[in-house]
């Protein structure tokens, strides 16, 4: 139990483009999803922390425009990186916790790569 | 497909006391390995991150090692403090980042 499907797992396109990452519970309600990003060689980096049916809390120097977090539903968040550019190039993961004290699950992973 | 295992699961110890965290891997083939704590309700913190060309990184009361070819990691933990209360997550990076499940450790005042 407790999956945390994350797509798309591999993103190539070219700078400019506004790229969606999913992030779905698959067999628990998410009260909370966290987005994470990684440059490469460098440590995982909290970027904002979604809960269901409100604004997401950022982290300091983290652009909410750049960075579209949309927590509509129980079971999916969406992370919009608008018009992005090749210094966006990362590591993306999200995660999932039914609520609050309980275990965050991770998707896999999503690796974007801007041209 | 990786899989990552921490060992034990919880973890119950008085205030002052060493301790060792152990993470395995069963893909040697990895970019790095990273140790982070989890508060509850929180996101991750990113405490050590060896690359795999590296055997240990120190950070304080912290130091992690890596032993890529038996596919091992320990945290070590110096004189332990209520404070260090949290579950402390490993994991590790190849094609994706896989997590082991955490350990949550209890320090008791």
């Amino acid at each position: 139990g407790a999956v945390v499907s994350q797509h798309p797992s591999w993103v190539i396109c070219k700078s400019g483009t506004s790229v969606k990452i999913e992030c779905r519970s698959l067999d628990f309600q998410a009260t909370t999803m966290f987005w994470y990003r990684q440059f490469p060689k460098q440590s995982l980096m909290l970027m904002a922390t979604s809960n269901e049916g409100s604004k997401a809390t950022y982290e300091q120097g983290v652009e909410k425009d750049k960075f579209l977090i949309n927590h509509a539903s129980l079971t999916l968040s969406t992370l919009t990186v608008t018009s992005a550019h090749p210094e966006d190039s990362s590591f993306y993961i999200c995660s999932a916790s039914p609520g609050i004290q309980q275990p965050q699950h991770f998707g896999d992973g999503t690796r974007l790569s801007i041209l | 497909k990786q899989e990552v295992t921490q060992i034990p699961a919880a973890l119950s110890v008085p205030e002052g006391e060493n301790l060792v965290l152990n993470c395995s891997f069963t893909d040697s083939a990895i970019y790095n390995l990273q140790w982070f704590r989890q508060d509850p309700g929180k996101g991750l913190t990113s405490l050590l991150l060896i690359q795999s060309s590296q055997r240990e990184q120190t950070s304080g009361r912290l130091n992690a090692s890596l032993d890529k070819s038996s596919g091992r990691s320990t945290l070590y933990i110096a004189a332990s403090q209520p404070g260090d209360s949290a579950t402390y997550l490993c994991a590790v990076m190849g094609n994706d980042m896989r997590f082991g499940a955490g350990t949550r450790l209890t320090v008791k005042p």
